[in-house]
């Protein structure tokens, strides 16, 4: 079956340490997304990508990073110069045409202490 | 700025007691206005699409309709499963993003 997959499901770092998070779809989808979600928030936009080898910030870009060199495959970096790393952070794809729905990955629970 | 607004932020209901969510959201740029379910611990999950007013979309208990500055999402004899958060979403004709409301938490007790 075709979908998107995040992993690990449960992450645990310490303050000061980058950690990588892997997103990766089977759906041939052109557009990727990386969302982040707080409690009471709903869900923010850190980076998206429309092509290969091209991405734009989002509204919290700050203290992230991104790479898009394979259609399939957008890893999201969260850095030590992020203030508030812990969250629950989402993955996301659609085909290129206009207005199509983004398809969600079940997430990554981020924890840095 | 794009602004989406849900609410109530949280609704409890009675199984069968029939209710609706709401969505407000920025006219201008709208391309498409978007719901998803989420479940805890999980990822959105795609319910409708709504790109004019006076379009309307069902899938089983649920009904989402557009008005020019609003959505609705109608829960018509809800069951416990319907037990949810309910997102709203907005797509716009210059970023090829959607920007999210913070949700309607909905349970429903049987």
């Amino acid at each position: 079956d075709g979908g998107i997959t995040q992993s690990p499901k449960y992450l645990f770092r310490k303050e000061g340490q980058n950690v990588t998070l892997s997103c990766e779809q089977n759906l041939n989808h052109d557009a990727m997304y990386w969302y982040r979600q707080d409690p009471g928030q709903g869900l923010r936009l850190i980076y998206y990508s429309q092509i290969v080898n091209d991405f734009q910030k989002g509204d919290i870009a700050e203290g992230y990073s991104v790479s898009r060199e394979k259609k399939e495959s957008f890893p999201l970096t969260v850095t030590s110069a992020q203030k508030n790393p812990t969250a629950f952070y989402l993955c996301a794809s659609r085909h290129a045409q206009k207005n199509s729905p983004l398809h969600f990955g079940n997430g990554t629970r981020l924890t840095v202490t | 700025e794009d602004q989406v607004t849900q609410s109530p932020e949280a609704l409890r209901l009675q199984e069968g007691e029939s209710s609706s969510l709401n969505c407000s959201y920025t006219v201008s740029g709208l391309r498409g206005l978007f719901w998803y379910r989420q479940d805890p611990g999980k990822g959105p999950e795609f319910l409708f699409t709504l790109y004019s007013a006076g379009e309307e979309k069902e899938k089983e208990r649920l009904k989402a309709t557009l008005t020019k500055k609003e959505s609705f999402l109608h829960i018509t004899a809800p069951k416990p499963e319907d037990s949810a958060t309910y997102l709203c979403a907005r797509g716009d004709t210059g970023r090829r993003a959607l920007t999210f409301g913070s949700g309607t938490r909905l349970q429903v007790q049987p």
